[in-house]
């Protein structure tokens, strides 16, 4: 019973192509994040949404468009894939006010 | 912004021995500090985490200190076993709803 699932776990494709990578949580949680992790390991945020409204968008590509649906939900869409963009995506939640993310799996992504 | 440095970013010793992984942070209104590891392939997991109003927090073989004034937090882990080799995070952040800025991250390799 996955608290915080990510789909796909992998996902290999060219450059150019659009994708998305899809999160659901069913913690009851109201805010959710995207953070990217690089080849060096490091944890960046992207996007953060609180009960379905974006929250902070930080230094990103407008190519990265985030949707929420519901507050369960929030979906990556990536646009004109580059090299670049190869890294681990991860999505987490965290009860409004409340301390102590919960992640998911994350979705190792390849630009070849 | 919220600027967390995290030393050293490699540590090996030897099983049974004790490991301590520091970091400072920027900004003075940060209040939640939290401790995550990642182990190969997973996603990171909260282990501990400390807030503002405590100086310490102690579960087990781990604990966590923290020194408001100096803007540095540390954790400490005790009688190292081989499982405890992974990638440690440290984080800050300033409310429950900013999101959580990571160190670079320390790889811990425990010797047995």
């Amino acid at each position: 019973d996955t608290a915080v699932s990510q789909t796909p776990k992998y996902l290999v494709t060219q450059m150019g192509n659009d994708k998305s990578i899809k999160c659901e949580q069913n913690l009851g949680h109201d805010t959710m994040y995207w953070y990217k992790q690089d080849s060096k390991k490091f944890l960046k945020i992207m996007f953060s949404y609180n009960n379905k409204e974006l929250i902070i968008n930080e230094t990103v590509p407008n190519r990265f468009s985030p949707k929420s649906p519901d507050k369960a939900h929030l979906n990556l869409h990536i646009n004109s894939l580059e090299l670049g963009d190869s890294a681990v995506y991860f999505c987490a939640s965290t009860p409004y006010g409340g301390y102590g993310y919960t992640f998911g799996s994350g979705t190792r992504l390849t630009v070849v | 912004g919220e600027n967390v440095e995290q030393h050293p970013s490699t540590l090996s010793v030897q099983e049974g021995d004790s490991a301590v992984i520091k970091c400072t942070y920027s900004d003075s209104a940060s209040n939640y500090f939290p401790w995550y590891k990642q182990e190969l392939g997973k996603r990171p997991q909260l282990i501990i985490d400390i807030r503002s109003n405590v100086g310490e927090k102690k579960d087990q073989r781990i604990a966590v200190t923290l020194n408001k004034t100096a803007k540095h937090f540390s954790l400490h882990i005790t009688e190292t076993q081989p499982e405890d080799s992974a990638v440690y995070f440290c984080a800050a952040s300033s409310t429950g709803n900013t999101p959580l800025v990571f160190g670079k991250g320390t790889r811990l390799s425990v010797i047995a």
